[in-house]
Formats: C-alpha cells, sequence, structure tokens
C-alpha cells in the first residue's frame, strides 16, 4: 500500500523566515514519483514539483527548494525567506504503478507580514 | 490556454437530488480523474479514466458514477445527494506515463442541504 504523511498540520511563520515542509511517503515499488502542489486561498492546485526515485539530487527554484532522501523516505520542502505571498496548503503526493497519486492531508502554511 | 474546465463552481442541493458535475480538457490527454476534497484532508480519488469507453473506481466511489464517451469530457455523476458528500470536487487530467503531472480544474464547491 502507499501512504503519505504530512506530519505538520498547520504551521505560522514571519515574513522573512525559513519554513520547512515534511513529507514523509511509503511504497513498495522501486520506481515511483513524488510531487508537490499548491493550494492558495483562491483553491487551485498548482504543480510545483516532480522527482522520480532515482533522482536524489535536490532541487532549487528561486526561494524554493526541495530535498529528497531515499534512506530516510522524506521528501522535504523549504522556502527560504518566506513571503505572504506563500501562504496556501501544500500537498505531497506519491504516485507509483498504475497511475494513482495518493496525496498527504496537506499543510497549511500561514505567513504573517 | 484553458486546461481543465470544471463546472458550475459553487451548487446546493437538496437530499435526494441529483445532479453532474461538468469536466473537460483540452490538452489531450488520455488520463482523467476525479477526486474530493474534505476539510482539512487530501484529495481523495473517486473515479479516474485511463481512455475514452474505460473507467475504474478510486478510493471512495461510493455514491457516485462517471462516463467517459469521448477524450475530452468526464462527467461525475451523483445520483442520490446525500450530506456526505458535501466537499469539493477536483477533476484533473494528465498523460499516461508516471513520472506526469495531473493538471486541476478550479473545483467544485457542492453542498448537500
Amino acid at each position: 500500500a502507499q501512504k503519505v504523511t504530512q506530519a505538520q498540520t498547520e504551521i505560522s511563520v514571519v515574513e522573512k523566515e525559513d519554513v520547512t515542509l515534511d513529507c514523509v511517503y511509503e511504497t513498495r515499488d522501486t520506481t515511483y514519483y513524488l510531487f508537490w502542489y499548491k493550494q492558495p486561498p483562491s483553491g487551485e492546485l498548482v504543480f510545483l514539483i516532480r522527482r522520480n526515485s532515482f533522482d536524489e539530487q535536490n532541487e532549487i527554484s528561486g526561494r524554493y527548494s526541495w530535498n529528497f532522501q531515499k534512506s530516510t523516505s522524506s521528501f522535504n520542502f523549504t522556502i527560504t525567506a518566506s513571503q505572504v505571498v506563500d501562504s496556501a496548503v501544500y500537498f505531497c503526493a506519491l504516485r507509483a504503478y498504475g497511475n494513482k497519486l495518493v496525496f498527504g492531508a496537506g499543510t497549511i502554511l500561514r505567513v504573517k507580514s | 490556454n484553458a486546461g481543465v474546465t470544471q463546472t458550475p463552481k459553487f451548487r446546493i442541493l437538496k437530499i435526494g437530488q441529483s445532479m453532474t458535475l461538468q469536466c473537460t480538457q483540452d490538452m489531450n490527454h488520455n488520463y482523467m480523474y476525479w477526486y474530493r476534497q474534505d476539510p482539512g484532508m487530501g484529495l481523495k480519488l473517486i473515479y479516474y479514466s485511463v481512455g475514452a469507453g474505460i473507467t475504474d473506481k478510486g478510493e471512495v466511489p461510493n455514491g457516485y458514477n462517471v462516463s467517459r464517451s469521448t477524450t475530452e469530457d468526464f462527467p461525475l455523476r451523483l445520483e442520490l445527494a446525500a450530506p456526505s458528500q458535501t466537499s469539493v470536487y477536483f477533476c484533473a487530467s494528465s498523460y499516461p506515463r508516471e513520472d506526469q503531472p495531473q493538471h486541476f480544474g478550479d473545483g467544485t464547491r457542492l453542498s448537500i442541504l
């Protein structure tokens, strides 16, 4: 069975703080893909990043960075110098054989000015 | 660039009524999905389709029906609305490969009273 756990239900930070959102996954498949999606207050789901199980390189995109560690089954997301516009719900998701996407429960991020 | 379009955006139903949530995509994606998102929860898969004429159940299919007569359209039908079906419904589509992200519509907020 596949499972994604986002243990942090809600995080509040002050603008310009760095924040890390945790994601732990479970799967028996050796080939799988991990995704992060952002859901701003307007409600739509925005794709942020994809990582496959064979590529453990960390990725940086502007203020966003992702740390993938197979040894701990984690795919954590860090926002550097957070901004109010980063306030959203962030979902981690896992896709293995069969094309079904399994979502974590999401982490609500509140960035205060 | 329409992407995935869902209608309506909001709807209130009485218990026992029926309705169809519409979803259409213009990206020529083979795969389409319906999810529901309950407060504080991640997205749960209701039904999915790998191509016209082919549909399959997801994690929470009870109380719903789908059809896929064309590549573009994937309507979701509620036959006898129940309060437990109050939720936000998202339609998504993707290419067949597991590394491809799913693209989501803006959601339909449905209340059953």
